[in-house]
């Protein structure tokens, strides 16, 4: 079975460019997670979805969004784009929205994002 | 204070010791408790999970989980230079469905 797969694996970006980063969930799992991780810190929590529906949101500006398609799969887009918006961007996924069932989440290998 | 504290480290053991990792967490309606392990340029891999009081064992690796002490921790035996990489404790509010992580501990086995 497929894990959760990220794409793209790498991506550079220019100061205030767009970027939509893509994520397939463990086949069977209905919740996705995104998390930024800046060099040297632990992930940052930025979205949940669930069901096709947004069940948090960490404390990150409006310029980071993301939605969840029908078949789980997920998107987050960041507009204007900063250069400390560089970062790992990874994706979790899980059977449930608290993640305890299935005994927690499984990350994707992430989507590497460098600003210039 | 921050929501999940551990040691940046590096801790350094030599081959074949008991790693001991820690974490103390501030949010008292915490109720699930992960380690993840995280090599250099990969992204975090779950090892270890609790939900309950106590130790709970899985091969090498041992967590112990204190609530009432707002602890958690890991052992590893036995450890190998494969072991080494930056181990992340991540608490989980099922009220808030998020996990929390630290910053990690670097740990070093060296052979």
């Amino acid at each position: 079975d497929a894990g959760v797969t990220q794409s793209p694996t790498h991506l550079i970006k220019t100061r205030g460019q767009h970027v939509t980063l893509r994520c397939s969930p463990i086949s069977g799992h209905k919740s996705v997670s995104w998390y930024q991780q800046v060099l040297g810190q632990g992930p940052q929590f930025i979205f949940q979805y669930y069901e096709k529906e947004e069940r948090g949101r960490g404390n990150f500006p409006d310029r980071f969004s993301a939605r969840q398609f029908p078949n789980y799969s997920s998107e987050l887009n960041v507009n204007a784009l900063l250069l400390g918006d560089s970062a790992l961007y990874l994706c979790a996924s899980s059977q449930g929205p608290s993640g305890v069932a299935g005994d927690g989440y499984t990350f994707g290998s992430g989507t590497r994002l460098t600003v210039v | 204070q921050k929501e999940v504290e551990q040691n940046s480290g590096p801790l350094s053991v030599p081959e074949g010791a008991i790693a001991s990792l820690n974490c103390t967490y501030s949010d008292r309606g915490s109720q699930s408790f992960f380690w993840y392990r995280q090599y250099s340029g990969k992204s975090p891999e779950l090892i270890m999970s609790i939900y309950s009081n106590g130790d709970k064992e899985d091969g090498r690796f041992t967590a112990q989980l204190n609530k009432a002490s707002q602890y958690v921790s890991l052992l590893i035996r036995d450890s190998q230079p494969s072991d080494s990489a930056t181990y992340l404790c991540a608490v989980m509010n099922t009220g808030f469905q998020k996990l929390v992580f630290g910053t990690g501990t670097r740990l070093l086995v060296s052979p």
